[in-house]
């Protein structure tokens, strides 16, 4: 079946432009992460959606960063104002929710702020 | 908060050979470890798992043993192939939602 999907797969933005970054999750996951792998770097946990729950945002960096997840599927990562330091692979993964679950991965958005 | 550590950094073996990495974790409340294989341009893969009740779990060439005293973790891959070169992290998961990545290992396996 279909995977994880985020689009784009790349995105050039200048700095101080907003951007839009997109996850598709696999159909019938209820649980959605978002992680910043920085160059080299591991998984910098950002935020997490389950069901209806409030989300966690406890890993968003600042207020530049917003995330919102629309009936329960395909969630959307807003950051405002961009600054170089943004610059990285933005990975969305999604699970069952089911406590402590495996967690399927998309390929990730490169974004780079020039 | 959970605390993750991963070593090595980097690793290279010749085919054939074996590969450990090796994670320790912080939290005695962590009762699931999974490790991901990232290929180049992807997104990290489960490539094996293992709960706190459980001491080692092995999959065909890869193995995962867990010390829980110890708090640490690790991969074993035998009879290493060109195709196992890639990144791989280690986790350590309180809950659903609290996962705590290692900073990853870049293994190279040179034909």
């Amino acid at each position: 079946g279909a995977g994880v999907s985020q689009s784009p797969s790349n995105k050039v933005t200048e700095k101080g432009k907003d951007v839009e970054l997109r996850c598709d999750p696999i159909s019938g996951h209820t649980a959605l992460y978002w992680y910043r792998q920085s160059l080299g770097q591991g998984l910098e946990f950002l935020i997490y959606f389950q069901g209806n729950s409030a989300p966690d945002k406890s890993g968003l960096p600042s207020d530049r960063f917003s995330a919102e997840r629309t009936g329960g599927s395909v969630s959307t990562l807003t950051i405002q104002r961009t600054q170089q330091e943004d610059s990285a692979v933005y990975l969305c993964a999604s699970s069952l929710g089911q406590g402590a679950d495996i967690q399927y991965f998309g390929a990730g958005t490169r974004l780079s702020v020039l | 908060g959970e605390n993750v550590e991963q070593h090595p950094s980097t690793l290279s073996v010749q085919e054939g050979d074996s590969a450990v990495i090796k994670c320790t974790y912080s939290d005695s409340a962590s009762n699931y470890f999974p490790w991901y294989k990232q290929e180049l341009g992807k997104g990290p893969q489960l490539i094996i798992d293992i709960r706190s009740n459980v001491g080692e779990k092995k999959d065909q060439r890869i193995a995962v043993t867990l010390n829980k005293t110890a708090k640490h973790f690790s991969l074993h891959i035998t009879e290493t192939q060109p195709e196992d070169s890639a990144v791989y992290f280690c986790a350590a998961t309180l809950y659903a939602g609290k996962s705590t990545f290692g900073d990853g290992t870049t293994l190279t396996v040179k034909p």
